[in-house]
């Protein structure tokens, strides 16, 4: 059992480029986030989906989309990248209001 | 910004010794959940508080939802090296879906 799986896993970035990371969990979960994780910062969530075709926005969600077209991905996309978007990122799901189950991370470097 | 504020933001405790972190909200919680973050690793799921006043406890661990459902705390006893990490806890409000997290104790031992 895979549970949540971030790819990938380490990039590095040049400015104004563009990416997608994938989140893709099997434990058949309704909802799933993408938080971003900085220094003295915690956890702050960019973007949730609480099922397949649904997406809301989170705390930061400027320069961030996202798609959710099957219930078990969740893509977080930067369109243009800033320096201020080099962060580690992750994903999580959870079965309704319950735990929160994360992957190991993605850690985004934009030069 | 964030709704939960969990102080303090460091905490360095002598083996043995032990110590408490706070979680608070400016609004009312549905629920409250506690995650332990290692270093170099993911969030990972320690307990989920519902109830108003509701205690919890895991071998050395003690946590509690206050009356009000507007704060909690992590009351740990005896620290070992093995508590090292950053503890977070997260809120959830009655009538929305995100999960807000805290920003974090990280907690460093003293042998």
């Amino acid at each position: 059992n895979a549970g949540v799986t971030q790819t990938p896993k380490f990039r590095v970035l040049k400015t104004g480029q563009s990416m997608t990371l994938l989140c893709a969990q099997d434990m058949n979960h309704e909802y799933m986030y993408w938080y971003r994780q900085d220094p003295g910062m915690g956890l702050r969530l960019i973007h949730y989906s609480v099922g397949e075709g649904t997406t809301a926005k989170g705390e930061v969600p400027d320069g961030y989309n996202v798609s959710r077209l099957k219930k078990q991905n969740f893509l977080l996309g930067l369109e243009s990248a800033a320096p201020s978007q080099t962060s580690v990122y992750f994903c999580a799901s959870s079965w309704g209001r319950s735990e929160a189950f994360f992957g190991q991370g993605t850690r985004l470097t934009v030069v | 910004g964030q709704q939960v504020m969990q102080i303090p933001q460091y905490q360095h405790v002598q083996e043995g010794e032990d110590f408490t972190t706070y979680c608070n909200s400016s609004t009312t919680l549905s629920n409250i959940q506690w995650y332990k973050q290692r270093p170099g690793g993911h969030p990972v799921f320690l307990i989920q508080l519902v109830k108003s006043g509701e205690v919890k406890k895991q071998k050395r661990l003690t946590f509690q939802f206050g009356e009000a459902k507007k704060n909690s705390s992590l009351h740990i006893t005896a620290t070992q090296t093995t508590d090292v990490g950053t503890y977070f806890c997260a809120g959830r409000l009655s009538n929305d879906y995100k999960l807000s997290f805290g920003a974090g104790t990280t907690v460093t031992v003293r042998a």
